[in-house]
């Protein structure tokens, strides 16, 4: 059974760096036809996609976050991350990592999320 | 860029027939699929290429794309489908895009 899960710092201040890790268990990150997707949801509010990583290393961002927003693997320890700069109180949310399936990218397995609060 | 619209809420008496609408120019050229969220969990898809059902997905999930609109449709709704809803799809402009989300009430 695939399973994802996030880790990284629960308290950032503004305007530094938001970094996160997506370990992955039961399967590849190399697998093929597989995309591995970071998303966030503020608190009280819906889901917004941040990007993903395609099993070759290929990246696509939010059009929005883009020039915020770096997505990288690493395969020998099965694991993915993104970094988020100059962070402020809208960043606030519980970051999810998930996997995606062929062009369409619907999200497959999701890990359990991850609050990240932005505040000094 | 591309924007999915949903309404925010829905509601269904138990039993009956819920639909939750999702509008997007040409979403019916596109694939759709659909998310059930329950408070403090992580969204659970349901519904991928317009109308699968993943693995362990009950069968009063089902759901059409056609023309602008995604329609999940959920038949003989029971109190454990009291929950948000999120459509996405897939677009070359923006990538993923979710929806705004619906509260269904039963």
């Amino acid at each position: 059974q695939l399973q994802l899960q996030e880790s990284g710092p629960g308290l950032v201040k503004p305007s530094e760096t938001l970094s996160l890790t997506c370990s992955v268990s039961g399967g590849s990150i190399s697998s093929s036809s597989y995309y591995w997707g970071w998303i966030r949801q503020p608190p009280g509010k819906g889901l917004e996609w941040i990007g993903s990583i395609y099993y070759s290393g290929g990246t696509y961002y939010n059009p929005s976050l883009k020039s915020r927003v770096t997505i990288s693997g690493d395969t020998s320890k099965n694991q993915f991350s993104l970094n988020v700069r100059s962070v402020t109180a809208a960043d606030t949310a519980v970051y999810y990592c998930a996997r995606g399936i062929g062009a369409a990218q619907p999200l497959d397995y999701w890990g359990q999320g991850t609050l990240v609060t932005v505040s000094s | 860029s591309y924007e999915l619209t949903q309404p925010p809420s829905v509601s269904v008496s138990p039993g009956q027939t819920a639909s939750i609408p999702c509008s997007g120019e040409k979403l019916g050229d596109k694939n759709a699929c659909w998310y059930q969220q329950k408070p403090g969990q992580s969204p659970v898809l349901v519904i991928y290429q317009d109308r699968k059902r993943p693995s362990g997905i009950p069968e009063r999930f089902s759901g059409s794309n056609s023309g602008n609109t995604a329609t999940l449709t959920i038949s003989g709704t029971q109190a454990m489908d009291e929950a948000d809803y999120y459509c996405q799809a897939w677009d070359s402009s923006t990538a993923v895009v979710f929806g705004g989300g619906t509260k269904l009430t039963v």
